[in-house]
């Protein structure tokens, strides 16, 4: 199946600093890339969609501001946060979506990545 | 607006028992159903699917059939083994061209040898 990662896989950082995480799709070219957001124990939130060429599509009560996507090329997206706080610490998992053929398995399917841990101190 | 609601855990099992996690949902037109596992410190791995009502999605000995009637899919193993502690996450996304997958809250599955 398709292959999505994610680096770093797991980051500490001070609170003021920013951080940036990469998803890359390994073979195959994703349109659409997704992030979302996991507390300890809890389910996925979706942060924001991501589309490449264009402006992200940010969920309700996601700051823009405050997590910066980038998706410059058909393979990566990034996802920065910015001035990190304690309460960003999460685990963050990109994923993206294989837009392939139609008929195949795979089309439309959504792969996600590893996941990156991120801690703010 | 959609919805998933799967069974909270944890659900503590005997190896070679059977596990049943009840996924129902709330949505409109003609969903897509999935679960999804995932194992300590990794990201989410497609388990199996279902498109269309009656579909039977089956994957590594799990089950789920896709009930319109009762809008649910619940995900079903005859015998677990001590690899398969993992929490499963059921989730949906609206339609044949829709791309946000919406999730139930997961339940935490722990095998015991």
């Amino acid at each position: 199946g398709a292959v999505v990662s994610q680096h770093p896989s797991w980051v500490i950082c001070k609170s003021g600093t920013s951080v940036k995480i990469e998803c890359r799709s390994l073979d195959f070219q994703a349109t659409t890339m997704f992030w979302y957001r996991q507390f300890p124990k809890q389910s996925l939130m979706l942060m924001a969609t991501s589309n490449e060429g264009s402006k992200a599509t940010y969920e309700q009560g996601v700051e823009k501001d405050k997590f910066l996507i980038n998706h410059a090329s058909l393979t990566l997206s990034t996802l920065t946060v910015t001035s990190a706080h304690p309460e960003d610490s999460s685990f963050y998992i990109c994923s993206a979506r294989d837009p392939g053929l139609a008929g195949v398995s795979s089309y439309n399917e959504q792969f996600f990545g590893p996941g990156t841990r991120l801690t703010v101190l | 607006g959609n919805s998933v609601t799967q069974m909270e855990g944890p659900v503590t099992l005997s190896e070679e028992a059977f596990l049943t996690i009840n996924c129902t949902y709330t949505a409109t037109g003609y969903p897509s159903l999935f679960w999804y596992v995932q194992y300590p410190g990794e990201g989410l791995q497609l388990l199996l699917k279902a498109t269309k009502a009656d579909d039977k999605g089956s994957n590594k000995g799990f089950e789920a059939t896709y009930r319109k009637e009762t809008t649910s899919f619940h995900l079903e193993k005859g015998s677990v083994q001590v690899s398969d502690s993992a929490v499963y996450f059921c989730a949906l996304k609206p339609g044949a061209a829709g791309n946000k997958l919406t999730f139930g809250g997961g339940t935490r599955v722990l095998v015991k040898p």
